[in-house]
């Protein structure tokens, strides 16, 4: 089993819709989660930190549920500019190694006119 | 602030010679640099995890013999990929960081191309 698990998509929706994205994680020693955007033959940029308590950045929601080990991220009101592959990221501690982070297949967005 | 170069930007070679990949922290000191190697319609995979100073850490499955990683400086790590074949083609992104291994900063990626 995948240590971090997303649909792959693609997810094609209109420009304005609302998309959700769901990501689930299967070590519960995970502490942190992250959100990040990587574009075509890009290297991945931090979108947004995921809390339990939730958090929004504009049109972006995420959620962290803990007990079912499940993120969330929501995107208001879809942009051509939001056409990418969304990753959900967790983190590992390592006792003796550092932690890392662990990153998910990814999502992939098409925003369409 | 915290830029992180790679160099080259892509890179063609034929089977069986070695490509190096530098990585460069531009403005700041990076205790720690991260190796991850991307294959299409894949997730990020962690190669390898660097200190300035000692031997790269390398994650299980990974040959530390055929990806030879230098970590110098507190500015420069570099992932050598020795005796290259095309199942090496992928795309390398190194990151780099300095006060938690979860805040990390991401090179712009090295597509190697192996003939």
């Amino acid at each position: 089993r995948k240590e971090v698990e997303q649909d792959p998509g693609p997810f094609n929706v209109p420009e304005g819709a609302t998309v959700a994205f769901n990501c689930t994680y299967s070590n519960s020693a995970s502490q942190s989660f992250f959100w990040y955007r990587q574009d075509c033959r890009k290297e991945p940029k931090l979108l947004m930190s995921v809390y339990s308590s939730g958090n929004e950045d504009g049109r972006f929601t995420a959620q962290l549920n803990r007990a079912s080990q499940y993120i969330s991220l929501l995107i208001r009101d879809s942009k051509l500019s939001d056409s990418a592959t969304y990753l959900c990221v967790g983190t590992l501690h390592r006792r003796n190694q550092g932690g890392k982070l662990i990153f998910g297949q990814g999502t992939e967005l098409s925003v369409k006119p | 602030g915290a830029v992180v170069s790679q160099h080259p930007s892509w890179v063609i070679c034929k089977s069986g010679t070695s490509v190096k990949i530098e990585c460069r922290s531009l403005d700041f000191q990076a205790t720690t640099m991260f190796w991850y190697r991307q294959f299409p319609k894949q997730s990020l995979m962690l190669m390898a995890t660097s200190n300035e100073g000692s031997k790269a850490t390398y994650e299980q499955g990974v040959e530390k013999d055929k990806f030879l990683i230098n970590h110098a400086s507190l500015t420069l790590s570099t992932l050598t990929v020795t005796s290259a074949h095309p199942e090496d083609s992928s795309f390398y992104i190194c990151s780099a960081s300095f006060e938690t291994p979860y805040e990390q900063y991401f090179g712009p990626g090295t597509r190697l191309t192996v003939t």
